[in-house]
């Protein structure tokens, strides 16, 4: 079974400026994939970015990269310059080996101010 | 990204009665679709994997007769919510699989739908 766990229930970040939410796994497949999702208070949830296991380099989309540390088995997301619509709940989760069920965290909810 | 689309958005209904939940791939054909359940300030529990001309795989503890499923075509599963109680009453949210391109996948999620049982 895997697991993922988000230690940081809330954060507070000022605008434009960076931050990074945590994200520890563990899984003991040797493939698997790590994404981040974004849910605003409307409910959607929305992909930010995807990590495989095998991925030699850090996965960027944007403002938001994933900093992918494999022996400790971490997957933070790094959002640079935060905007106020940044403010959300962020979900990080795992998928392993063939399956295709996603393995959610409990989140950590970002306000972002001015 | 993908589109997926979810209808209704929010839905009250009577206690006894029955409400289904349609999630549709806008823009590309999804053989497997996820129904999720989400609590407030909770994360989302995964109920089921609606497989396309398949039954659909249950989690544990989630009723198949409570909560019916059918995938009859590539872009379109439903979900029923038979006979409501209020205890139901949640966030409901579907995902459908596709490529992310390099052999990766990930999955797209509807808007989500609001059931308030009375």
């Amino acid at each position: 079974a895997q697991k993922i766990t988000q230690t940081q229930p809330g954060m507070f970040v000022q605008e434009k400026e960076a931050v990074t939410l945590d994200c520890t796994y563990d899984t003991s497949d040797q493939s698997y994939g790590l994404f981040w999702y974004k849910q605003p208070s409307s409910g959607e949830m929305i992909f930010l970015i995807y990590q495989g296991s095998y991925d030699e380099q850090n996965a960027t989309e944007g403002r938001y990269s994933l900093n992918f540390q494999k022996a400790r088995k971490s997957a933070n997301l790094v959002i640079s310059a935060s905007q106020l619509g940044d403010s959300a709940m962020y979900f990080c989760a795992i998928v392993t080996g063939g399956g295709n069920k996603l393995t959610f965290g409990t989140g950590t909810q970002l306000k972002v101010e001015l | 990204g993908a589109v997926v689309s979810q209808h209704p958005s929010r839905v009250i209904c009577k206690s006894g009665t029955s409400v289904k939940i349609e999630c549709r791939s806008l823009d590309f054909q999804a053989t497997t679709m996820f129904w999720y359940r989400q609590f407030p300030k909770q994360s989302l529990m995964l109920m089921a994997t609606s497989n396309e001309g398949s039954k659909a795989t249950y989690e544990q503890g989630v009723e198949k007769d409570k909560f019916l499923i059918n995938h009859a075509s590539l872009t379109l599963s439903t979900l029923t919510v038979t006979s409501a109680h209020p205890e139901d009453s949640s966030f409901y949210i579907c995902s459908a699989r596709d490529i992310l391109g390099q052999g990766r996948e990930t999955q797209y999620f509807g808007p989500g739908t609001r059931l308030l049982v009375l």
